[in-house]
């Protein structure tokens, strides 16, 4: 979706790393989203924001952590506390009440 | 508890129909949606129906909601080899705290044949 950056495409991670994935969009959708996707899994939820300032976690939060400091900008961190953070990542947006979730194309993190 | 299922694997031959099964547990989800994944790149959305209807047509594409049984399909007309890929099921539905979220299916890998 040309609308939705992620970035970079491939990230590897040493043991101890704190990692950082970007996601920055031009939609102007105010509902951000991050998903890991594991091999033959479906979408899993990390994190969600509604709105600027304002995040809640989602079913596997832990090791992960977020901000919003700006409607375009959801950068989601994989701390070192994360002990399996191989996983493709994805990053999504929602124009509002009923809108789909778009995506963008994903950073798929690999340890070292 | 909340859950999407589909089937695993899919083989169908170039041109014929494909059918896409999926069942979910919410009976207050309110969207239900069809995404394409190719390989190595993001969730594609395909279509999506709301909950009051029976039935949507979008060129190739036909998605089916039996609300009773819970059952969602999506027909793909003329199957080619582009549209191998997998194929998610999602529903969004109302969670306690008022907002709402989204589930995800484990997604059928569609492959098609020539």
């Amino acid at each position: 979706d040309g609308g939705i950056t992620q970035s970079p495409k491939y990230l590897f991670r040493k043991e101890g790393q704190n990692v950082t994935l970007s996601c920055e969009q031009n939609l102007n959708h105010d509902a951000m989203y991050w998903y890991r996707q594991d091999p033959g899994q479906g979408l899993r939820l990390i994190y969600y924001s509604q709105i600027v300032n304002d995040f809640q976690k989602g079913d596997i939060a832990e090791g992960y952590s977020v901000s919003r400091e700006k409607k375009e900008s959801f950068p989601l961190t994989v701390t070192s506390a994360q002990k399996n953070p191989t996983a493709f990542y994805l990053c999504a947006t929602e124009g509002g009440m009923g809108q789909p979730q778009h995506f963008g194309d994903g950073t798929r993190l690999s340890i070292l | 508890g909340e859950d999407v299922e589909q089937s695993l694997f899919l083989s169908v031959r170039e041109g014929d129909s494909s059918v896409i099964n999926c069942t979910y547990t919410d009976s207050s989800s309110t969207y239900l949606y069809w995404y394409k994944q190719e390989p190595g790149a993001g969730l594609q959305l395909l279509t999506y129906i709301f909950s009051n209807m029976d039935m949507k047509q979008d060129q190739r594409l036909t998605v089916l909601l039996n609300k009773k049984d819970k059952h969602l399909s999506l027909r793909i007309a003329d199957t080619q080899t582009g549209d191998s890929a997998i194929y998610f099921c999602a529903e969004r539905g109302p969670v306690p705290s008022g907002t709402y979220k989204y589930i995800f299916g484990t997604g059928t890998r569609l492959k098609v044949l020539a």
